[in-house]
């Protein structure tokens, strides 16, 4: 079955960088769009990022444009999310999740347990 | 600040049907399918509905969705304690050209 499990949350200090991994499993990677989605402590749901279903397209919210990069390997099958220049508000949980069809904007169907990211001095 | 519009709570009794509003504008509901997620206490989110109105393999019949314009909802009938979690709505918005959730609604069975 569809399997994902999110693996480098920790502590980290503001400006520091942090990699996320995704190991995926149950599906064919490069198949199916892939997304980052974080929850910070008591609050909502916010997409990050996202690659199209061969990955050659990636896509950011605003807020971390610059800062992050979602990248795949497709041997590996495994998503990663690099995290750098750091700030007290990307403090979340971050979740993987696996585009429900080739259609980048078909949203989430299977999702990981998320890793948590602290981001403080 | 969302681009998506939930209410913040919705509430009901046991056996009653509760509905929750998601509103939105031409370049995300207005052109794009919708999906509902239920996230209970502690958990990862879970895909309630997709495609507006279709439920995943798994899901009771109790969850229905609908889309009208640039608005969708999702009703829950027949409400039982185990529903009683966050409901989001989202869709991808073609002018952000990302995806985008809801603020989430709190579903309190009383």
């Amino acid at each position: 079955q569809v399997q994902l499990v999110e693996f480098g949350g920790g502590v980290v200090q503001p400006g520091r960088s942090l990699r996320l991994s995704c190991a995926t499993s149950g599906f064919s990677f490069y198949t199916y769009p892939m997304h980052w989605v974080r929850q910070s402590p008591g609050k909502g749901l916010e997409w990050v990022a996202g690659t199209s279903y061969d990955g050659s397209k990636k896509y950011y919210t605003d807020s971390v444009k610059g800062r992050f990069t979602v990248s795949g390997d497709s041997f590996k099958k495994t998503l990663f999310l690099q995290m750098n220049s750091l700030r007290a508000e990307d403090t979340a949980v971050y979740y993987c999740a696996r585009g429900r069809n080739f259609h980048d904007s078909s949203g989430p169907d299977y999702w990981g347990q998320g890793t948590l990211v602290t981001v403080s001095s | 600040q969302s681009v998506l519009t939930q209410p913040p709570s919705a509430s009901g009794t046991p056996g009653q049907r509760v509905s929750i509003s998601c509103s939105g504008s031409s370049s995300n509901i207005g052109t794009n399918i919708v999906n509902w997620y239920q996230q209970l206490p502690g958990t990862a989110p879970k895909l309630l509905i997709y495609s507006s109105n279709q439920r995943p393999s798994g899901v009771p019949d109790r969850f229905s969705g609908s889309k009208s314009g640039t608005s969708a909802s999702l009703a829950i009938s027949g409400l039982q304690s185990e529903d009683e979690a966050d409901y989001y709505c989202a869709a991808w918005d073609d002018s952000l050209n990302g995806y985008v959730f809801g603020p989430g609604t709190k579903v309190t069975v009383l």
